[in-house]
């Protein structure tokens, strides 16, 4: 079974602070993804990659940042965190193939304060 | 900007009722429609993704169908259960990338 494991469950910040939200997949998927997700909004794409050290920007990147050192970690960077910012947050990942399906990770719901 | 629409919002049934909803996508450049099943407090899990139009797939009480002609997929699920409570997204690959572009989801509730 694919497993995408995210840092943490639930987090609380301040506003301003740099955050990192992790996400790792043990099943060696070419891409990889950071949703949030809103009331009302659904599941919207902050960034993806499709392999190492390589990002492409989705619908709402403004604020973010992503970073991916290895294969199976792709990090998610607030880098100034705002009130805004408050969200469920979820990683998955897929082999290359367009029409794989998407594993995800339990979703980290982040605060800020 | 590509849409995808889900209908309804949500719906409540009894336990052995079936039910169905409706994925609404553009039916240019389509690659694939997905579908996953997200209960509360768990990730998203993938249903179905289906690529051709005619496309029926089953798993359990739970099946799927697809017209790519005119751009909508239907999700039925017969004889509901309260473990079948969730919310349901359907997602659209275009041709032009890797990215899924999810609709808000049908949130389904099913009383005993």
């Amino acid at each position: 079974d694919v497993k995408v494991t995210q840092s943490s469950r639930y987090l609380v910040k301040r506003t301003g602070e740099k955050v990192f939200l992790e996400c790792v997949q043990d099943m060696d998927h070419e891409n990889m993804f950071w949703y949030r997700q809103d009331p009302g909004l659904g599941l919207r794409l902050i960034y993806f990659s499709y392999d190492v050290k390589m990002k492409e920007k989705g619908d709402i990147p403004e604020g973010y940042s992503v970073s991916r050192e290895k294969k199976e970690r792709f990090s998610l960077i607030l880098e100034s965190a705002s009130t805004n910012q408050t969200s469920m947050y979820l990683c998955a990942s897929s082999l290359a193939q367009l029409y794989q399906p998407q594993h995800f990770g339990d979703g980290t719901r982040l605060s800020i304060l | 900007i590509l849409n995808v629409e889900q209908s309804p919002q949500s719906l409540h049934v009894q336990e052995g009722d079936s039910t169905n909803f409706t994925c609404s996508f553009p039916s240019s450049n389509f690659y694939a429609l997905h579908w996953y099943r997200w209960e509360t407090a768990k990730s998203p899990e993938a249903l179905f993704v289906m690529t051709l139009n005619g496309d029926e797939k089953k798993k359990g009480r739970i099946s799927a169908t697809l017209n790519t002609k005119e751009g909508y997929s239907y999700l039925y699920i017969k004889g509901s259960q309260p473990e079948d409570s969730a919310t349901y997204l359907c997602a659209f690959n275009d041709q032009a990338g890797t990215a899924l572009i999810f609709g808000k989801g049908t949130t389904l509730s099913v009383s005993s």
